[in-house]
């Protein structure tokens, strides 16, 4: 069983549609969530970290909510430049301490 | 340094030969890892290191493949006898400390074998 799921995989927008992206998990004890937004050709770029269910943490467009089985990425009246896949990746004991990554949202903001 | 840093960023290589990748991770960073990303996949995990401790190295795919990191701060990611099934994007993080804190991506190193 996948421990970190992301929907949908991919996502086109208008300019200004708000939507949200899903992260959700099955690790028990969670150390940390985390957002990444990666472009293509580039390394994954640290977006936020969430700890607890209820945190929820904004950046410009962007905010992350997380509960006790998932987290939710909104993007409030997106850009063109908000164009990227975003990634989730969880870090827990069942993960042995390491950082799990899901697959990745692929969002296009259309102008 | 100020960031995560991976040499070489791309690297052609005939099958059967060894190839060596390294990671020069933030400086006072504690933990390092490497992980391999697929196109249109996300990043995944190979092993990593406490210091100079590898903690875990369940993700390495096999034994051809091995990492070290001797004094703790530079790593070297080693394939032996490298396949085609190896051409991959290798990337490497870095945090803090392995207790829940971010890590922070280089900008990978794309392997070709041929």
């Amino acid at each position: 069983e996948d421990q970190v799921t992301q929907s949908p995989e991919a996502l086109r927008l208008q300019e200004g549609e708000s939507s949200s992206l899903n992260c959700s998990y099955t690790v028990s004890g969670l150390r940390g969530l985390f957002w990444y937004r990666q472009d293509p050709g580039k390394g994954p770029e640290f977006l936020f970290t969430l700890y607890s269910a209820g945190e929820e943490k904004e950046k410009e467009r962007l905010k992350a909510t997380l509960t006790k089985k998932e987290s939710f990425l909104h993007i409030t009246a997106p850009k063109p430049e908000d164009s990227a896949t975003y990634l989730c990746a969880v870090q827990a004991p069942d993960t042995g301490n390491q950082f799990y990554f899901g697959t990745g949202t692929s969002l296009t903001v259309i102008p | 340094g100020a960031g995560v840093s991976q040499s070489p960023r791309y690297k052609v290589t005939k099958r059967g030969q060894d190839v060596a990748l390294r990671c020069d991770p933030i400086s006072g960073h504690v933990s390092l890892y490497w992980y391999r990303q697929a196109l249109g996949q996300g990043p995944e995990f190979l092993t990593y290191f406490n210091y100079e401790a590898q903690q875990d190295k369940s993700g390495l795919p096999n034994d051809r493949f091995s990492a070290e990191r001797p004094e703790g701060s530079i790593s070297t990611l080693t394939i032996q006898r490298t396949e085609q099934r190896d051409s991959a994007m290798y990337r490497c993080a870095s945090s803090l400390d392995g207790s829940g804190n971010t890590i922070y991506f280089g900008e990978g190193s794309w392997l070709t074998v041929v």
